[in-house]
């Protein structure tokens, strides 16, 4: 089983819709989790990071469940822009640790569509 | 800030030769430096864990003695691949942390090798 697992997608999404996508991740001990978007041929972006509590950044939702080992992202208000892949990456240690190695899902790959 | 640079951006090699790759942080200094490699439609895999001034610490799998890293500077880790054979064309991209700093690594923009 992959340490950290996605829907590859792709999801197609007219413009101005919301999506919402999971990953769900393998090692209980986890403990700082964020999603990255990664647009063709480029580098990976931080996007946000996920709090127990949820949080918000603009049309972005991120949400943890440490019970069922998941995280989900949610995007309202589709704009073509957000066409990418997004990737669920976590990390063992905690937020303060420096160079924690992260582990990153396949990526679910999102389009916006007119 | 936290800009991280990789050069080339792609190359071409022949089957058999060495390709180096280098990654620098052009305005932060970073004690540890990681390489991962994508392959296309494939997530991010963390090749070496590098920290300046000491030997790269290796995942299960990926041979040391193919993939040379040196770590020699706090804004300057280098990847080389010897004897490059054409399953090692792939997208390789570095990041870069601070200590004392969280979690955030900064990544490059990628490095794509293709060997012929």
């Amino acid at each position: 089983r992959k340490e950290v697992e996605q829907d590859p997608g792709p999801f197609n999404v007219p413009e101005g819709a919301t999506v919402a996508f999971n990953c769900t991740y393998s090692n209980s001990a986890s403990q700082s989790f964020f999603w990255y978007r990664q647009d063709c041929r480029k580098e990976p972006k931080l996007l946000m990071s996920v709090y127990s509590s949820g949080n918000e950044d603009g049309r972005f939702t991120a949400q943890l469940n440490r019970a069922s080992q998941y995280i989900s992202l949610l995007i309202r208000d589709s704009k073509l822009s957000d066409s990418a892949t997004y990737l669920c990456v976590v990390t063992p240690g905690g937020i303060k640790a420096a160079g924690n190695k992260l582990t990153f899902g396949g990526g679910t790959r999102v389009l916006v569509k007119p | 800030g936290a800009v991280v640079s990789q050069h080339p951006s792609w190359v071409i090699c022949k089957s058999g030769t060495s390709v180096k790759i280098e990654c620098r942080s052009l305005d932060f200094q970073a004690t540890t430096m990681f390489w991962y490699r994508q392959f296309p439609k494939q997530s991010l895999m963390l090749m070496a864990t590098s920290n300046e001034g000491s030997k790269a610490t290796y995942e299960q799998g990926v041979e040391k003695d193919k993939f040379l890293i040196n770590h020699a500077s706090l804004t300057l880790s280098t990847l080389t691949v010897t004897s490059a054979h054409p399953e090692d064309s792939s997208f390789y991209i570095c990041s870069a942390t601070t200590s004392g700093n969280s979690y955030e690594q900064y990544f490059g923009p990628g490095t794509r090798l293709t060997v012929t």
